[in-house]
C-alpha cells in the first residue's frame, strides 16, 4: 500500500458545483496534514492545514478522519480558477520524511 | 518577506554532465527540502536538510547529493546526468522540521 494515496482524477465539474477529494494514508502515527494546490507548471502552494477538529476557509473545508486514516477536501461553489491539481501532504513527525500524494486534478468547466 | 528562491530557473545539460541547483530558504527557516517532479508525475522526495545536516533522503541513487550551508541555503548536485533526470526540481523550506513547507519556483533541468 502506498504511504499516501489520492485519486488522480480528473474531476470535471461545472461551475458552482460542490466537489470533494479524499486522501488516504498508511502510517497511523502521522501527525500533521496539509492540502496544497499546484497549477500547471508552477510550484505547489499551501492551501490549508488539516486539523483534528476540521477547518474551513471560505469555500474550502478540510477534515481529518484518524480512525479511517484519510483526509478530505471539500470545495463549494466551484470557480473556474479552482482548476488545478490538489496535493495532500502527510508528516510523520521527527525526521521521518514528509510525503506528498500524487495529486488529484480538478477541472471546473463553464 | 522574500520567498524561497531557486537558481537557475532553467538548465540544459548533456548526458554525463553534472548539474548544480541552488536554493535560498525563507529568512529564519532552517529546513530545506528537495523534490523532483517529472512531467506529468507527482513530487518525489529527494533530500531533506535541517541545521546543516542531511536528515533524510528519498529513493534516489547516490549521484543525487547536496548540502546545506551555514546560512541555511542549499545546493543539489546531480552527477552523471541521465536523460530521465529531466524534470522540475523544487526546493521548499520550513521554519522548524516538519512544519508547513513553502516552495520556490523550481529549476527546470533538461538533459539532452
Amino acid at each position: 500500500r502506498k504511504e499516501v494515496e489520492q485519486d488522480p482524477g480528473p474531476f470535471n465539474v461545472p461551475e458552482g458545483a460542490t466537489v470533494a477529494f479524499n486522501c488516504t494514508y498508511s502510517n497511523s502515527a502521522s501527525q500533521s496534514f496539509f492540502w496544497y494546490r499546484q497549477d500547471c507548471r508552477k510550484e505547489p502552494k499551501l492551501l490549508m492545514s488539516v486539523y483534528s477538529s476540521g477547518n474551513e476557509d471560505g469555500r474550502f473545508t478540510a477534515q481529518l478522519n484518524r480512525a479511517s486514516q484519510y483526509i478530505s477536501l471539500l470545495i463549494r461553489d466551484s470557480k473556474l480558477s479552482d482548476s488545478a491539481t490538489y496535493l495532500c501532504v502527510v508528516n510523520s513527525g521527527g525526521y521521518q520524511k514528509v510525503t506528498f500524494g500524487t495529486g488529484t486534478k480538478l477541472q471546473v468547466i463553464p | 518577506e522574500a520567498g524561497v528562491t531557486q537558481s537557475p530557473t532553467h538548465l540544459i545539460k548533456t548526458r554525463g554532465q553534472q548539474a548544480t541547483l541552488r536554493c535560498s530558504p525563507i529568512s529564519g527557516h532552517t529546513s530545506v527540502y528537495w523534490y523532483q517532479q517529472a512531467l506529468g508525475l507527482g513530487l518525489q522526495f529527494l533530500l531533506w536538510y535541517d541545521e546543516g545536516e542531511e536528515r533524510n533522503r528519498g529513493n534516489f541513487p547516490p549521484r543525487f547529493s547536496g548540502r546545506q550551508f551555514p546560512n541555511y541555503s542549499s545546493e543539489l548536485n546531480v552527477n552523471a546526468l541521465e536523460l530521465e533526470d529531466s524534470a522540475l526540481y523544487l526546493c521548499a523550506s520550513s521554519a522548524v522540521r516538519q512544519e508547513t513547507q513553502y516552495f520556490g519556483p523550481g529549476t527546470r533541468l533538461l538533459v539532452l
